[in-house]
């Protein structure tokens, strides 16, 4: 274990519903990251954010909304997705900015 | 805008062989260069790293060597071994400035036993 959990592992949701990623560190980082990994593409950075404040929007689309309510916690609220958000969501931490990165095991989320 | 470019996409060698991995940054401010393993179904598990100030750095049978004036770094593995097999992203890292952690494309790495 890694110290990073997230949860659910697995997430199936219609593109009318809302559903929510959460993503804890046990880790003590200060900063804190969401990840799109999908198949045959690079890992894509969403979402950054050190000492709970976002400090990187990589053009996410609003669909997607973070939140990160302490140093530990961090979750992805998602609404209206599209089928083609499905894809593996990572979380990632780190003890400072730019640093190693500790993933958590993600979350497959298939949008249909 | 920036952007890493990771080689090859995928590598077949003989358990035993060496391993060569080759990424280029284009960010020249980039300083941190680290290397992930993802095993199938499993998260990405960081292997080994190296900073701006240094060329090379070496861990058992893993080594990343960097130069930067070139902006690319590479991995190495020796003596392959079947339980390398895996994906392996390279990243290209700064934390001046605007924040960003860009990884490379994935090279799939199969060692034949």
């Amino acid at each position: 274990e890694t110290g990073v959990t997230q949860t659910p592992r697995h997430l199936v949701m219609g593109m009318t519903n809302k559903k929510s990623l959460k993503c804890e560190q046990h880790l003590g980082h200060n900063a804190m990251y969401w990840y799109k990994q999908s198949a045959k593409k690079p890992l894509e950075l969403m979402f950054v954010y050190n000492f709970k404040e976002q400090t990187e929007n990589n053009s996410v689309p609003s669909r997607f909304s973070p939140e990160c309510p302490n140093s530990s916690h961090l979750f992805l609220h998602l609404h209206t997705l599209q089928p083609e958000d499905s894809a593996l969501y990572l979380c990632a931490s780190s003890p400072a900015h730019g640093d190693e990165q500790y993933f958590g095991p993600g979350t497959r989320l298939t949008v249909t | 805008g920036e952007n890493v470019e990771q080689h090859p996409s995928t590598l077949s060698v003989q358990e035993g062989d060496s391993a060569v991995i080759k990424c280029t940054y284009s960010d020249s401010a980039s300083n941190y260069f680290p290397w992930y393993k993802q095993e199938l179904g499993k998260r990405p598990q960081l292997i080994i790293d190296i900073r701006s100030n240094v060329g090379e750095k070496k861990d058992q049978r893993i080594a990343v060597t960097l130069n930067k004036t070139a902006k690319h770094f590479s991995l190495h593995i020796t003596e392959t071994q079947p339980e390398d097999s895996a994906v392996y992203f390279c990243a290209a890292s700064k934390a001046s400035g605007t924040y960003k952690y860009i990884f490379g494309t994935g090279t799939r790495l199969k060692v034949l036993a």
